[in-house]
């Protein structure tokens, strides 16, 4: 079982939806990560939280954005989607960051298809 | 900057058979390296890391994976293949960059066991 939990599973979206990914953790770590994964490919980074705050935005479109509420909580709030952000989004914690040698815990994902 | 090498997108062997995954890494300073599993329709889960120490790491499975540096490699082992161990890996590797550290991801090594 993964300690990190995503919800939902799956979710289909138009384009002209807003809709919410949500992640949660109950480790204690400091740092939370979104990443995306097309079929076939490793997981690409998007976004760094650090305590709360933004601190690696690897220049993601506007349509999609991060909340991280608490420290247990990382959110992706998605509008305006287009077919081609089609993917597996994958949340991931870690015990702090930066910390190279801190290892990442990942939740089984979000499997997002946009119609 | 880092990077890395997966030799292989697709290995295939017999169920009892070695099981043989390389990565090779590049970097200018010491890095950490890390193996992580990916089921279908799940997430990633660690394996083993490399980040100090001893260079043979042993991780869960019976996987484990020597550090050699000077061919800058790190290939993942295990003795006898189980049918269960069919899945994807991905070799990482992290190094500090001057506070913004990232793990890279090699593009992906499909195992595939037959019985």
């Amino acid at each position: 079982d993964t300690e990190v939990t995503q919800t939902p599973k799956h979710l289909v979206m138009g384009m002209t939806n807003k809709k919410s990914l949500k992640c949660e953790q109950h480790m204690g770590h400091r740092a939370m990560y979104w990443y995306k994964q097309k079929a076939k490919k490793p997981p690409e980074l998007m976004f760094v939280y650090s305590y709360e705050k933004l601190s690696i935005n690897e220049s993601v479109p506007s349509r999609f954005s991060p909340e991280c509420p608490n420290s247990s909580l990382l959110n992706l709030h998605l509008h305006a989607l287009q077919p081609e952000d089609s993917a597996l989004y994958l949340c991931a914690s870690s015990q702090d960051w930066p910390q190279a040698n801190s290892p990442l815990h990942f939740g089984n994902g979000t499997r997002l298809t946009v119609t | 900057a880092q990077s890395v090498t997966q030799l292989g997108s697709h290995v295939s062997v017999s169920e009892g058979a070695l099981v043989l995954l390389r990565c090779n890494y590049s970097s200018s300073v010491p890095p950490y390296l890390f193996w992580y599993v990916q089921y279908p329709n799940q997430g990633l889960q660690l394996l083993l890391k490399y980040t100090t120490g001893a260079t043979l790491v042993k991780g869960i499975n019976g996987f484990e994976a020597e550090f050699k540096k000077s061919e800058t490699s790190f290939h993942l082992t295990k003795p006898s293949a189980h049918m269960s161990d069919a899945a994807e890996y991905f070799c990482a590797v992290s190094e500090a960059q001057g506070g913004s550290e990232k793990l890279v991801f090699g593009k992906g090594t499909k195992l595939t066991v037959n019985p």
